[in-house]
């Protein structure tokens, strides 16, 4: 299986400040036929499920802000909030979908 | 809207078996994979089965093969997940999840979640 490691496993960042996820595959989720990346980005909040964010990499779902975005190719991703609100506050997780779906550990990130 | 809402969790006692059935609406449920994926207290994401419209194809995590079961039932909308042989390690929230076809792979991501259904193995 592909295992997928992000960091940092906790972040803490100013309102209104950037917050950086990286998530890391240990093989490519590229694929070779259309050149997309098979990964995908979740937001977990407190005893609810988990809410898709950005999907092939860099598209963000309909009703995602757009201060959410999502980078990288390949084995490396970044999720990135370009100033963070206090309803940013979760866990976030990326998943790849090219072979056995597996998920990252989690990032928890909170307000400095 | 779509809602998925997932039902049958429980306390068991490890050996034993439980089923859990996810309702699906405001889609058409006959077109779309549906997943499962659980998540242990405090942990994190662990996809567990999915089973596709296609010919009924099923797949399922290494540690839950041979054990458990998904299925579902596209004149009631409803996905299952047979549990047997259950363990302490199966402990977990259990979401059902809309994937979306990729066309390339038996994978997807997962657009929709329910709220999950908690299953506790102890004895």
């Amino acid at each position: 299986d592909i295992v997928m490691t992000q960091s940092p496993d906790s972040l803490a960042v100013t309102l209104g400040e950037r917050a950086t996820i990286n998530c890391k595959s240990s093989q490519s989720v590229l694929h070779s036929s259309n050149k997309k990346n098979y990964l995908a980005w979740y937001q977990q909040k407190p005893g609810q499920p988990p809410k898709m964010l950005i999907y092939w990499a860099s598209t963000r779902e309909s009703g995602v802000p757009d201060r959410f975005s999502g980078s990288g190719s390949g084995t490396d991703f970044t999720l990135t909030i370009s100033s963070l609100q206090a309803e940013d506050v979760a866990l976030y997780y990326c998943q790849q979908y090219y072979s056995t779906m597996t998920f990252g550990q989690g990032t928890r990130l909170e307000i400095k | 809207q779509v809602q998925l809402v997932e039902s049958g969790g429980g306390v068991v006692q490890p050996g034993r078996s439980l089923r859990l059935s996810c309702v699906a609406s405001g889609f058409n449920f006959s077109t779309y994979g549906m997943h499962w994926v659980r998540q242990a207290p405090g942990k994190g994401l662990e996809w567990v089965a999915v089973i596709w419209f296609v010919g009924n194809n099923k797949y399922y995590g290494d540690a839950v093969k041979g054990r458990f079961t998904i299925s579902r039932d596209n004149s009631k909308n409803t996905l299952y997940l047979q549990m047997n042989s259950l363990r302490v390690d199966d402990t977990a929230i259990y979401y059902c999840a809309r994937g979306i076809a990729t066309g390339t792979t038996t994978m997807s991501f997962l657009d929709y979640w329910g709220q999950g259904a908690l299953v506790t193995v102890s004895s």
